[in-house]
């Protein structure tokens, strides 16, 4: 069981805007390491999003933003576009277990 | 631009080993951690190993301890993973991924960069 838990799918329609959710067990995670996401399209390696927390990479649209508030982070997609259906993933580093760890991924859907 | 380029995937039988490489270019492979991550057929990803810039630091997954074991030749630009004692449960893509610092476990690293991935099948 994952211990950075997402929804096992989101679904929204063209324009909308939309929420992904991962939870981590606070007990697991350093206050150091921040979470960071990752988009995975179909048939491809996934790809830097958003890391410490809120930061984009150079490429990634402005569209995509996340914040973190205490053990829960969330990815928000406004101005949806079909080319964004994709899998998400979160990730951190759990200090217990001495190991990265991605939430279960997150399955989005452009109605 | 930034290349990854896993090789050594495979299909084999349980209780055998395999070796994975990478070998990188586009960047200075000596000045980053680098890592292997998994993703089974149909599901999600899972961190296998990391190691740090000057081999100095390592992590495994509890799944994999024991059995699998990560180095690097930065001469060669390579990383490889060598995995003894495969079950089916190591059916998966691999990916090698290049991190964004220099430290296995760095707080605020990322894994910036990814191969294609190498397909490893465990199978009687």
């Amino acid at each position: 069981q994952s211990i950075l838990t997402q929804p096992p799918s989101v679904s929204g329609a063209t324009g909308q805007r939309v929420t992904i959710s991962c939870t981590r067990s606070s007990s697991n995670f350093g206050s150091t390491y921040d979470i960071h996401w990752y988009q995975q399209l179909p048939g491809a390696a996934p790809k830097l999003l958003i890391y410490s927390g809120s930061n984009r990479p150079s490429g990634v649209p402005a569209r995509f933003s996340a914040s973190t508030s205490g053990p829960s982070a969330s990815l928000a997609i406004t101005g949806l576009q079909a080319d964004d259906e994709a899998l998400y993933y979160c990730q951190s580093y759990d200090t217990t277990l001495r190991a990265w760890v991605f939430g279960g991924g997150t399955r989005l859907n452009v109605l | 631009e930034v290349q990854l380029v896993e090789s050594g995937g495979g299909f084999v039988q349980p209780g055998r080993s395999l070796r994975l490489s990478c070998v990188g270019s586009g960047f200075t492979f000596e000045n980053f951690a680098m890592h292997w991550v998994r993703q089974a057929p149909g599901q999600g990803l899972e961190w296998v190993s990391g190691l740090s810039w000057d081999s100095g630091g390592v992590g495994y997954a509890n799944s994999v301890k024991g059995r699998f074991s990560i180095s690097r030749d930065n001469a060669k630009r390579s990383l490889h993973l060598q995995m003894n004692n495969l079950t089916i449960e190591d059916t998966a893509l691999y990916y090698c991924v290049q991190a964004s610092k220099l430290g296995m476990a760095s707080s605020g690293a990322t894994f910036d960069n990814w191969g294609q991935g190498t397909l490893v099948t465990v199978s009687s």
